[in-house]
Order: structure tokens, then C-alpha cells, then sequence
């Protein structure tokens, strides 16, 4: 149980364009998502987290306009990276955690996507 | 603000060692400690949490420890495997109950 998945597992785009990556959990109710950016050799810098029906919290430094979070229901949230550019290439890590005092009160990791700008 | 430091960042061994990994971290008023696994060009498989209250969790070969009070967590990996070889990295809640701050880990690599 307590699965994450993503989609796409991995992208290539142009400079310029949006790609949007869906974050879902399969079986339990995420109250809570966040998303996490990791660079080659580095940790995860956390970059959102979003509670299901509200605006997303956003990191110092990271631009809300240009990484647009959805989480529009208790299975789904999007993360849409919006006119991607080489520097926006990176391994990008949704997690999820169910409602707090249940057994999926922990956060519970994605495969990742590989994004490439070129 | 809550920083993680893993030592060492990199470290190869023959296969059958036993072998630890070093999680230290700024603020000891933590809500717990999550140790991880990552593959290469994957996510994250979560392997022990120890809360707060507890000194150590152990699975399988693995056991782990935690000091609140010095700031340190170790991870220790009993009769290595190759299929141990990825990349260890462990985290805390940045303040009581929330978001995690993941230190930038330790790459493990076991050689036959």
C-alpha cells in the first residue's frame, strides 16, 4: 500500500515550452504534497508544499509564477513548469502524506521525473 | 534553520563488510529521523524512521541509531551486498511535524 506515482517518468522539451508532471497516489488520500527539485549530486531542496483545495506554499527563491502548483483533489497534484529553460533541467520528486493519525501520516516518495530543457 | 550533513559523501567496500554511514544534524528538537535509499535516476524507498523517543529501529540488515542530544543518527549496513550499492540519504522534519530537510547523502558502492 501507500503508493506514488508520477508521470511522465521522463521529458525532453525545447526551451520555451511548459511541461506540466502529474503527482498521484494510488491508494490512499494525500492530504498533503509536496515537490522537490534535485540536482546531479545534490539532496532534495523542497520547492512546494500543497494541502488539497488550497494555494500551494512556495520555498524562498522559488518563482511561484513559473512553477505552478495544482492539487485539485486528495489523489492528484501538478506540478506545470511554465517557459522551461535549460537551468529548469533537473530530477523533479513529488511525495504525498495522508491525513494526520492515520497510518499514512508519513510522507511517501514518487519515481521521479527527469526533466531536459534543450 | 535545520541543516543535515552526511559523512562520508562517497565510500566503496568488498562485498561482506560492515560498514556505517553518519547523519548529523543542527537542531536536536526533531520530531523524528527517516533514513532512505535512492537508485540511480530514481525515487525514494524509505528504509527505518526512528521517532523521537527512540534510541534505534533495525530491518534486516540494517540498524539504525539515533542521539538527539549530540545530533546524530548512524546507519549501519551488516554483511554488504552489491545490491546495497546506491546512494543513502537520511532527513528530519525541518521544524516538529513538517517538511523534511534531506542531507545530500552518502554514495555506497559494493563491489563483488
Amino acid at each position: 500500500g501507500a503508493v506514488v506515482s508520477q508521470h511522465p517518468s521522463w521529458v525532453i522539451c525545447k526551451s520555451g515550452t511548459s511541461v506540466k508532471i502529474e503527482c498521484r497516489s494510488l491508494d490512499f488520500q494525500a492530504t498533503t504534497m509536496f515537490w522537490y527539485r534535485q540536482f546531479p549530486k545534490q539532496s532534495l531542496m523542497l520547492m512546494a508544499t500543497s494541502n488539497e483545495g488550497s494555494k500551494a506554499t512556495y520555498e524562498q527563491g522559488v518563482e511561484k509564477d513559473k512553477f505552478l502548483i495544482n492539487h485539485a483533489s486528495l489523489t492528484l497534484s501538478t506540478l506545470t513548469v511554465t517557459s522551461a529553460h535549460p537551468e529548469d533541467s533537473s530530477f523533479y520528486i513529488c511525495s504525498a502524506r495522508g491525513r494526520q493519525g492515520t497510518k499514512t501520516d508519513t510522507q511517501y516518495f514518487g519515481p521521479g521525473t527527469r526533466l531536459t530543457v534543450l | 534553520k535545520q541543516e543535515v550533513t552526511q559523512i562520508p559523501a562517497a565510500l566503496s567496500v568488498p562485498e561482506g563488510e560492515n560498514l556505517v554511514l553518519n547523519c548529523s544534524f543542527t537542531d536536536s528538537a526533531i520530531y523524528n529521523l527517516q533514513w532512505f535509499r535512492q537508485d540511480p535516476g530514481k525515487g525514494l524507498t524509505s528504509l527505518l524512521l526512528i521517532q523521537s523517543s527512540q534510541r534505534e529501529q533495525t530491518s534486516g540488515r540494517l540498524n539504525a541509531s539515533l542521539d538527539k542530544s549530540s545530533g546524530r543518527s548512524t546507519l549501519y549496513i551488516a554483511a554488504s551486498q552489491p545490491g546495497d550499492s546506491a546512494t543513502y540519504l537520511c532527513a528530519v522534519p525541518r521544524d516538529g511535524y513538517s517538511t523534511l530537510t534531506f542531507g545530500k547523502g552518502t554514495m555506497l558502492l559494493v563491489s563483488p
